[in-house]
């Protein structure tokens, strides 16, 4: 069974610029969401895509959007980046029902940590 | 507004002892609670999770209580071991949230041999 891939693992961007991170979920898995870690703190939930469709968003600006591909890999992109956007991107990816009362665990992979000077 | 809180930064415990991690949250939403740990330079790995409708999850060394009057739980490690050192993250999400997880900031557990 292979895990939760993301790429790169590592980047840096100036000021403005746009960024792109790919995310491969666990095999049997069909949701996955985003989540930023700055430094010293938790991580926020950015957004969930669930078969294709965005499933819930966190409290971020429109300049971050993403995809989910028919084979449940992710993208996620930021536009206009800030230098706050610097910080750890985890993607997480879980098996979800559209049904109510289906409790998920999700898991992470290893990250991309994104400098932005 | 903070919804889960962990008030410990940092925890150290000697090995073979038992660590207890805290956290307490404020959304009475929350229906499902994780307990994730973190190494540097790696993604979180879960731990241990624990439903609303139980007071207690148990595997292995790991137990997770879940006191909803209090709105508190708290993760028990025994005995601890040096690789338990890491950082300790909570999390809660709410079934009618789309399963978004709402982390604490993390204590960070040293266990000293």
């Amino acid at each position: 069974e292979t895990g939760v891939t993301q790429s790169p693992t590592h980047l840096i961007k100036t000021r403005g610029q746009q960024v792109t991170l790919r995310c491969s979920s666990q095999s049997g898995h069909n949701t996955v969401s985003w989540y930023q870690q700055a430094l010293g703190q938790g991580p926020q939930f950015i957004f969930q895509y669930y078969r294709e469709e965005e499933n819930g968003r966190g409290n971020f600006p429109p300049r971050f959007s993403g995809l989910q591909f028919p084979n449940y890999s992710s993208e996620l992109n930021v536009n206009a980046l800030e230098l706050d956007d610097s910080a750890l991107y985890l993607c997480a990816s879980s098996f979800g029902t559209s049904g109510i009362g289906y409790q998920e665990t999700q898991y992470f992979g290893p990250g991309t940590r994104l400098l932005v000077l | 507004d903070q919804q889960v809180k962990q008030n410990s930064p940092s925890l150290s415990v000697q090995e073979g002892r038992i660590s207890i991690l805290n956290c307490d949250y404020t959304n009475s939403m929350f229906d499902y609670f994780l307990w994730y740990k973190k190494y540097p330079a790696e993604g979180p790995t879960f731990l241990i999770s624990i439903s609303s409708i139980k007071d207690k999850n148990e595997d292995g060394r790991f137990t997770v209580f879940l006191n909803k009057s209090a709105k508190h739980l708290s993760l028990h490690i025994v005995p601890s071991q040096p690789g338990d050192s890491a950082v300790y993250f909570c999390a809660a999400s709410a079934n009618n949230a789309g399963n978004m997880l709402t982390f604490g900031g993390g204590t960070r557990l040293m266990v000293k041999p």
